[in-house]
């Protein structure tokens, strides 16, 4: 039972530097989404799917990009890291047709 | 802005006490309002959710009271154990399968 995966689980990257996370589920859900948590602040939505080719912006788009060319896959890019970049970034997917949104185990960047 | 707010940022509970997490929203168009439970080093899941048409919604130890007029929802764990500590985020979504917005997050901490 894979779920929703994302790799790698930790990385630490220097202030510049690019990098992408990647995040896949076998659920074939509809729906994906990438949060960044931060002490204090909840989660927060940076970007999310609804389907192959669609994507879309939310609280905290900037800094990031993201492509979702197929059902099973949703990568975060960071194009040029910053230290507030410096989080916990979790994936997650959800059927359209349900509210329950599965979550990855995430994974802990630092930017220096 | 925050859209939902959530009180207290920790919370110490004795073994078998009851703990009690509050939050509060803005937008009446949100349409259902779920609590996640997170262990440490593991992404959140979905614990028990509600619906803005009933009060109260109850599994087992864990009761969601809702007061639509106020704008407000809490989370009851009743005979709080250890294996309760963790944190709780409540959220809220007005998208079926939609984009959540979480609360600020509360680290529940049950001792022996």
């Amino acid at each position: 039972n894979a779920g929703v995966t994302q790799t790698p689980k930790f990385q630490v990257l220097k202030t510049g530097q690019s990098m992408t996370l990647q995040c896949a589920q076998d659920m074939n859900h509809e729906y994906m989404s990438w949060y960044r948590q931060d002490p204090g602040m909840g989660l927060r939505l940076i970007h999310y799917s609804v389907g192959a080719g669609i994507t879309d912006q939310g609280e905290v788009p900037n800094g990031y990009n993201v492509s979702r060319s197929t059902t099973e896959d949703f990568p975060l890019r960071l194009l040029s890291a910053a230290p507030s970049q410096t989080s916990v970034y979790f994936c997650a997917s959800s059927p359209l047709a349900k509210n329950i949104q599965y979550f990855g185990a995430g994974t802990r960047l630092s930017v220096l | 802005q925050q859209q939902v707010k959530q009180s207290p940022q920790s919370l110490i509970v004795q073994k078998g006490g009851i703990s009690i997490i509050n939050c509060a929203y803005e937008n009446t168009a949100f349409d259902y309002f779920p609590w996640y439970q997170q262990f440490p080093g593991k992404g959140p899941a979905l614990l028990i959710a509600i619906r803005p048409d009933v009060s109260e919604k109850k599994e087992g130890r864990f009761t969601i009271s809702f007061n639509k007029s106020a704008k407000q929802f809490s989370l009851h764990i009743m005979d709080s154990q250890p294996g309760d500590s963790a944190t709780y985020f409540c959220a809220a979504t007005y998208n079926q399968g939609g984009k959540l917005i979480f609360g600020q997050g509360t680290e529940l901490s049950v001792k022996p």
